[in-house]
């Protein structure tokens, strides 16, 4: 199994444009997370799946973020109208649920979003 | 609230020194503790986990880290550092959600390692 991917690796966009990232989690892997993580700061949760089921959202995600996990394998986070302020790497990571709960999470190499 | 405090946002040693990176955490509960380690540009490398048990925890690479209850801490420690592990490394505390299975991490904003030759 090669990990978990991410696509594009990095995107460069102008403020107001519309942009669509994708994640494809370890294959198996029934738990899926999206994060944020802007310079100098560590990771910030955005929300998760559980299969095709979002279960959990951010109050970081604003109404132009929408993120989708379709038939529960890949899933695409778009954010319309972008800010300058969107400006950071959007993290994917995965796991698989474990009865005992103790998950263990795996990140992707990140999408780097520019908003100019 | 949930937190992670990551006191050091940069540390130098000499390649061949020990190394020790603090991470205090505030959570009500039993944690799930975590340290992940990002070079630049890339995602993050889970380097080990405690979740319950011997409070020692092995992990790749070398590292090592020591959960203290008492001290609400997660100290990660090498005890011979190499050029290569210069990167940003992160604590971590893993939530548990309504279901009580653990759901998003909560994560410190990180040490920046710098290795001296």
């Amino acid at each position: 199994d090669t990990g978990v991917s991410q696509d594009p690796r990095h995107k460069i966009t102008k403020r107001g444009q519309n942009v669509t990232f994708r994640c494809d989690p370890i294959s198996e892997h029934n738990r899926l997370y999206w994060y944020r993580q802007t310079l100098g700061q560590g990771p910030e949760f955005l929300t998760y799946f559980q299969n095709e089921a979002q279960l959990e959202k951010s109050r970081l995600l604003s109404d132009r973020f929408s993120a989708e996990r379709p038939k529960g394998s890949f899933s695409t986070l778009e954010i319309q109208r972008t800010e300058q302020g969107d400006s950071a790497m959007y993290l994917c990571a995965s796991s698989p649920r474990t009865s005992a709960g103790t998950d263990t999470q795996y990140f992707g190499p990140g999408t780097r979003l520019t908003v100019l | 609230a949930q937190s992670v405090t990551q006191p050091d946002i940069h540390i130098t040693v000499s390649e061949g020194a020990s190394l020790e990176l603090r991470c205090n955490y505030s959570y009500g509960a039993t944690p799930y503790l975590f340290w992940y380690v990002q070079s630049p540009g890339q995602g993050l490398q889970l380097l080990l986990k405690y979740f319950s048990g011997d409070t020692l925890v092995q992990g790749i690479k070398g590292f090592e880290a020591e959960f203290k209850r008492s001290q609400s801490s997660f100290n990660l420690r090498k005890p011979s550092v190499h050029w290569s592990d210069a990167a940003e490394y992160f604590c971590a505390v893993g939530l548990m959600n309504y279901g009580g299975s653990q759901g998003n991490l909560i994560f410190g904003k990180g040490t920046k390692l710098s290795v001296k030759p």
